[in-house]
């Protein structure tokens, strides 16, 4: 059966440093991959989406990337956190972009 | 731009009682359709779907949700809810030719034993 991994599960950061949080998905090739982050009332919002190795979709500019060096390995990185970059971030796959999503359990990310 | 609306931020409802959660997208096209649910302390997922066919889609712990082409809407129903569907629930949207799916904001519903 298919699972995703998405650690950490919880980090506190000081701004400016770096971040990079990794996703991984087994039992699966070639999945569409998502990162997302979920703000308390305001639902999710799409980060990044990857449809192949190396093909990454940036939904909203901001001070994060993402990368996928792996057909099922997906990071969010950043070079400098900042404080509105704190919140949780949820990664997800799906076998196509029609298809239903399967969530990680989410990293909890603070910035001091 | 594309989007989904969900009208309810909050709702809070008795055991028993009956459920309907709007869920409205901006698209007149082709679109797949999806109710998640997030449990406390459990990750998101997926309540029910709908690709074609039968516009009265049932999902799982009996909900259901009924697509409504010329409204846009794919709304969630339960006719009788229990303690344990508190959560928050999740519409989405994957409008034809997209590599994703748009959520809405998220319906929190509290059930009062």
């Amino acid at each position: 059966s298919q699972t995703i991994h998405q650690w950490p599960a919880t980090l506190v950061q000081p701004v400016g440093s770096p971040l990079s949080l990794e996703c991984t998905v087994e039992g699966t090739s070639n999945p569409n991959l998502y990162w997302y982050r979920q703000a308390a009332g305001r639902g999710l919002q799409l980060l990044f989406y990857s449809v192949g190795i190396g093909q990454i979709s940036s939904e909203v500019p901001q001070n994060l990337s993402a990368s996928r060096p792996q057909d099922r390995q997906f990071i969010l990185s950043s070079k400098k956190l900042l404080l509105s970059d704190s919140g949780f971030y949820l990664c997800a796959w799906a076998t196509g972009a029609s298809q239903p999503q399967h969530f990680g359990d989410g990293t909890r990310l603070s910035i001091l | 731009a594309q989007s989904v609306s969900q009208h309810n931020h909050h709702v809070i409802l008795s055991e028993a009682a009956s459920l309907e959660l709007g869920c409205n997208y901006s698209y007149g096209g082709t679109v797949n359709l999806f109710w998640y649910v997030q449990y406390p302390g459990q990750h998101l997922q997926l309540l029910l779907k709908y690709f074609s066919g039968d516009p009265l889609v049932k999902g799982i712990k009996g909900f259901e949700a009924e697509f409504i082409k010329s409204k846009f809407s794919f709304n969630l129903r339960k006719p009788s809810v229990q303690w344990s569907d508190t959560a928050e629930y999740f519409c989405a949207v994957r409008f034809l030719g997209s590599g994703k799916s748009t959520f809405g904001d998220g319906t929190t519903l509290t059930v009062k034993p």
